[in-house]
């Protein structure tokens, strides 16, 4: 099936700072490409989505660039404030035959320094 | 309009009880998701389904585990004989339906099982 990981597992920055996080997935015919935000104790919310119908993505400070070819999609936020701090958690959609979920990466937690 | 609804948010059972966990997807979503997840991982799969229908229960464990989504009323996620291992938080996710189910999820509150 699908496996998706996902760099850094944490990640420090500055407040105003960028950040970025990546994901690689092995499925090469995965067509979707979440992304989840989950403050503690609290449910995963979706942030930003890409289909692989297109290579970018971005509402706002948040943006998602997919590449198809090297199978690997990024997460960047820009002017990162505190509130930003949480796990963020990528998805790739198993389009392999039998598979029909989301596969998730192991998170990265972000910490905002104000 | 009220989005996932999951209950109870919290459940405690003793070794060997059943645990039941309902969710109730958003409005207008006829297909629903069930994840695991464990203090400081991530979200894995186990049972995505539809009204009257499992699509795909390649994540859920062979035994002590089932879920249904009936006609009427929420999916429930049934653990029988509960092991302190099935403590974790378990939510789940709804979407609208699609031919490949590749629509956005949206997920419910969780509900947080903890085995004694």
């Amino acid at each position: 099936g699908e496996n998706v990981e996902q760099h850094p597992s944490t990640l420090s920055v500055q407040e105003g700072d960028s950040a970025v996080i990546k994901c690689t997935y092995s499925d090469s015919a995965s067509n979707y490409f979440p992304w989840y935000k989950q403050e503690l104790g609290k449910r995963p919310q979706l942030i930003i989505d890409i289909r692989s119908n297109v290579g970018e993505k971005k509402d706002q400070r948040i943006a998602v660039t997919l590449n198809k070819t090297a199978k690997h999609f990024s997460l960047h936020i820009t002017e990162t404030q505190p509130e930003d701090s949480a796990v963020y958690f990528c998805a790739a959609w198993g389009a392999l035959t039998g598979a029909n979920n989301l596969f998730f990466g192991t998170g990265t937690r972000l910490t905002v320094i104000p | 309009n009220a989005g996932v609804m999951q209950n109870p948010r919290h459940l405690v059972r003793r070794r060997g009880q059943e645990a039941r966990l309902r969710c109730s997807p958003m409005k207008g979503h006829s297909h629903v998701y069930w994840y695991r997840q464990l203090p400081e991982e991530g979200l894995k799969f186990m049972v995505y389904l539809q009204k009257e229908n499992i699509i795909d229960e390649s994540g859920m464990p062979k035994e002590r585990f089932s879920a249904e989504f009936p006609k009427e009323g929420p999916s429930i996620l049934r653990i029988q004989q509960v092991v302190r291992g099935d403590s974790a938080a378990y939510f789940c996710a709804s979407s609208l339906p699609s031919d490949r189910g590749r629509e956005t999820q949206y997920f419910g509150p969780g509900t947080r099982l903890l085995v004694l």
